[in-house]
Formats: structure tokens, sequence, C-alpha cells
């Protein structure tokens, strides 16, 4: 079956420093989103990706798709204590697809 | 605040009873999704109904059944329990299937 990876699952960082994630599927995907899960918290929706290459910005979080669509990355520029949490992404493989999430990579930023 | 709701929040039991967790999806959301989450597995999807009929299932155990009611909202209920099934359990709704989700605040089940 699908497989979406995300390697590693913990990675910490001092604040200020910049941080890239990666999120590889198996399988051709039709969309990726990305989640946040604050600790103690639930998986909160991110962003969704759709088309081959293409970049969005929220802030200081740039996503990007890849371009055979098989791959995804988060960039963090100048990590703050308000990005810790978890991120995972989610591949969807066509419409009204079901949803597989990676295992999730914990980020720790230390001030 | 997503907008899905989860009763219990938290819930002790023992080993080899029975348990009812119970969600109420966003307004308007026809799809509702179980998942299990456990330290060392992250997100395991249980369980999908769409507008009250079973859409997809998932790492599902046979313990496990799931239902959503002609109100959509949603029940997972939980037999046997075992230590390992101790875990958060979330539920989530999105208006159609590969639209994001919105998750609930989880139940926190811990079989003693």
């Amino acid at each position: 079956g699908q497989q979406v990876m995300q390697i590693p699952q913990y990675q910490h960082v001092q604040e200020g420093e910049d941080f890239t994630t990666y999120c590889n599927s198996s399988t051709t995907l039709s969309n990726i989103q990305w989640y946040k899960q604050r600790p103690g918290g639930h998986p909160v929706f991110l962003i969704q990706l759709v088309k081959s290459g293409e970049v969005k910005k929220q802030k200081r979080l740039t996503f990007q798709f890849g371009e055979a669509k098989k791959n995804s990355s988060l960039h963090i520029t100048a990590t703050q204590t308000t990005d810790v949490g978890t991120y995972f992404c989610a591949g969807g493989t066509g419409a009204n697809s079901k949803l597989t999430f990676g295992k999730g990579i914990t980020l720790s930023v230390r001030p | 605040d997503s907008g899905v709701t989860q009763t219990p929040k938290h819930l002790i039991t023992a080993t080899g009873q029975r348990v009812t967790l119970r969600c109420s999806p966003r307004s308007g959301d026809l799809s509702v999704y179980w998942y299990q989450q456990s330290l060392d597995q992250g997100l395991q999807f249980l369980i999908q109904y769409y507008n009250g009929e079973e859409r997809a299932k998932g790492n599902i155990l046979e313990r496990f059944s799931a239902q959503q009611f002609p109100d959509l909202h949603s029940e997972l209920n939980l037999s046997s329990l075992e230590l390992g099934d101790s875990a958060l359990y979330f539920c989530a709704s999105s208006v159609v299937d590969g639209e994001k989700l919105f998750f609930g605040s989880g139940t926190q089940l811990s079989v003693l």
C-alpha cells in the first residue's frame, strides 16, 4: 500500500536557525497536506499543495511540492519557540481518496 | 476551536472492558474519520464514514467497531480492551474526501 515517510522523527534546533524537513511518498500523489500538532494538542491543518512544483508560503513557513509529486518539503526560516510541535505530512492519491499520514517530525527549539 | 467535538476527553478503564468514544463533526461535514495516535506509531487511520456509510477501513482491529448516525455524529466502540489499546484517539471531519481534515481534541484512553 501507499507509504508516506518522514525521517527523522525528531529534530532539535537553536532558536533563530532555519529548519527543513522532507516528506516522501512511495506513489505519485494528487495532493499533499501538512498539519501541525502542538504538544498536548490536536493536529491542525496548515496547507495543501496540488500542483507539481508548487510553492506556498505562510509567514516564515515555506512549503513545496516536488516536480514528480512524490515528495514535499517544509522550510521554517529563523525558528521560534512557537514553532515547537510535530509536523505531519499527509498524501492523497486522487479524488475522494483517504489521506495517508507520515509519522511526523517532532521539532524542539532551544531558546 | 476546530468545530469537532469529542467526548470524553479522558477515559480510564481496565483490561477486558468495553468503551465508547463519541464524535460530533463540524456542521455540514459529511465525512468522519477515526485515528489512533500512539508514541511510536504516529497517526494510524482506523476507519472513515461518509454520510452514514462506511467509506474506508484502515488498521482497525476486529475488537473495534464504529458507526455514523443519521445526525452525522459517530461513535467508536472498543471492546475486550488490552493494555496496548492505550492511546489518544482522534476524530476528524471534512466536507468531502481528500479535503483538509478538522480534528477534535481527542480522547485519551488509558487501559490499566
